[in-house]
This record gives C-alpha cells, structure tokens and sequence, in this order.
C-alpha cells in the first residue's frame, strides 16, 4: 500500500543520455511535486503541479520537463543529462497546495 | 549510511533524554511550518506543523514551538529513542503557491 511512489529507485546512466522517473499516488490528492537533493542534503523544489497544471517552475534547466497524464502520476523527463544531475530525485502529493505533502522514497541518480 | 560524511549540524543525544532541534526559518511571511524526518535511504516523513496563529503544538512524543518574533522553530523529542536517529528538517511556506521551502537539516545521533 505504498502511498507514493517512484521508480526506479536507482538510475546509473552516462552523460548526454535521456532519462525518465516516474511517479504515483494513489492518496487521491490533486498536487504533486518534484524536489531534488543533493550531496549535502539540501532539499529543492523543482516543480508542482495542480490538477495537471504547472504551479511552480522554480528556474529548472529547459532539459527537465514534466508531465502530468493525470492527477496521481508525475513524470519527470531528463534530456542531455549532466554530471551535476547526480542527485536524489524525490517526488511528493498533497491535497491542494497548501496540504501536507507525503513524499515517495526517491530515485537516486548517477550520472558517469 | 547515506549520512557518513556529511557535514549537517549534528545533536548527539543519550537514549531516554529528551531532544532539541532549532531552525531559523528566513521569510516572515511564511505561515505555514513543518517539520520532516528523513531516515538513510528514505523519503522524508511529516512529523508534525505548525500555522502562524499557533506558538506550540503537541503531538505523540513531539512539540514543535514557533517564536515569530525572531524567525525561530523547534521541534522537541521527549524521551528519544533510536529509531529517532534521522536527519531533521524544518520547512516553511507561504504565499499564493505555498511553495515550501526547507532548512538545512539536523542530524540527530542517539547513542544507546
């Protein structure tokens, strides 16, 4: 009964190359976001959505995009990746934007 | 773990004592605070918020207090147990977007 979820869970690829994470919820919330952690563990917003609509574009390189097929699922699309790509891709759903929001267990990314 | 190495401000603290961790949170338009924990190897986990009307909250083993005057939050753990060995983070929204913002993070080391 994972609320939120994301895979794959490790992602090892060579730079220049397209990826994608994907992610679900199945709490029934209208607002999903993707955060990125780096070495350090510092925790970023890239981006939200509302029922399918971007919220929040917090100045994301061109070659992330995301996507919305529907109000449980949040993907996310990675062209041309880079070394500084390396990190923890967290995905998380709340109800509303302003409602707690749940996170999934993450995807970390390796870039070579 | 994930947290060999790092670098994040570090609470030691003996099992059965009770913890302390602080955060100066930056925007004093924020109204909504929260507070995560994030397990090696996890997705960070809400533990308890906080909205500015309030100054304390209590929940299971946790209170977090909010001092708006000088921009500080702290989250107390009564009688701290090893399983509350995590890095904590503070985290702060507001505005039309209620983008939430995180802190650095804490790293809480209970010794048995």
């Amino acid at each position: 009964d994972t609320a939120v979820s994301q895979t794959p869970k490790y992602l090892v690829t060579q730079m220049g190359n397209d990826k994608s994470i994907k992610c679900e919820q199945n709490l029934g919330h209208d607002t999903m976001y993707w955060y990125k952690q780096d070495s350090k563990k510092f925790l970023k917003i890239m981006f939200s959505y509302n029922n399918k609509e971007l919220i929040i574009n917090e100045t994301v390189p061109n070659r992330f995009s995301p996507k919305s097929p529907d109000k449980a699922h949040l993907n996310l699309h990675i062209n041309s990746l880079e070394l500084g790509d390396s990190a923890v891709y967290f995905c998380a759903s709340s109800q509303g934007l302003g409602g707690t929001q749940y996170f999934g267990p993450g995807t970390r990314l390796l870039v070579l | 773990g994930e947290n060999v190495g790092l670098h994040l401000p570090t609470l030691s603290v003996q099992e059965g004592d009770n913890s302390i961790i602080n955060c100066a949170y930056s925007n004093s338009a924020s109204d909504y605070f929260i507070w995560y924990k994030q397990e090696s190897g996890k997705g960070p986990q809400f533990i308890i918020d906080i909205r500015s009307n309030m100054d304390k909250r209590q929940g299971q083993r946790v209170t977090v207090l909010l001092n708006k005057t000088v921009k500080h939050l702290s989250l107390q753990i009564a009688a701290t147990q090893p399983g509350d060995s995590a890095v904590y983070f503070c985290a702060e929204s507001g505005g039309a977007t209620n983008k939430l913002i995180f802190g650095t993070g804490t790293l809480l080391a209970v010794q048995p």
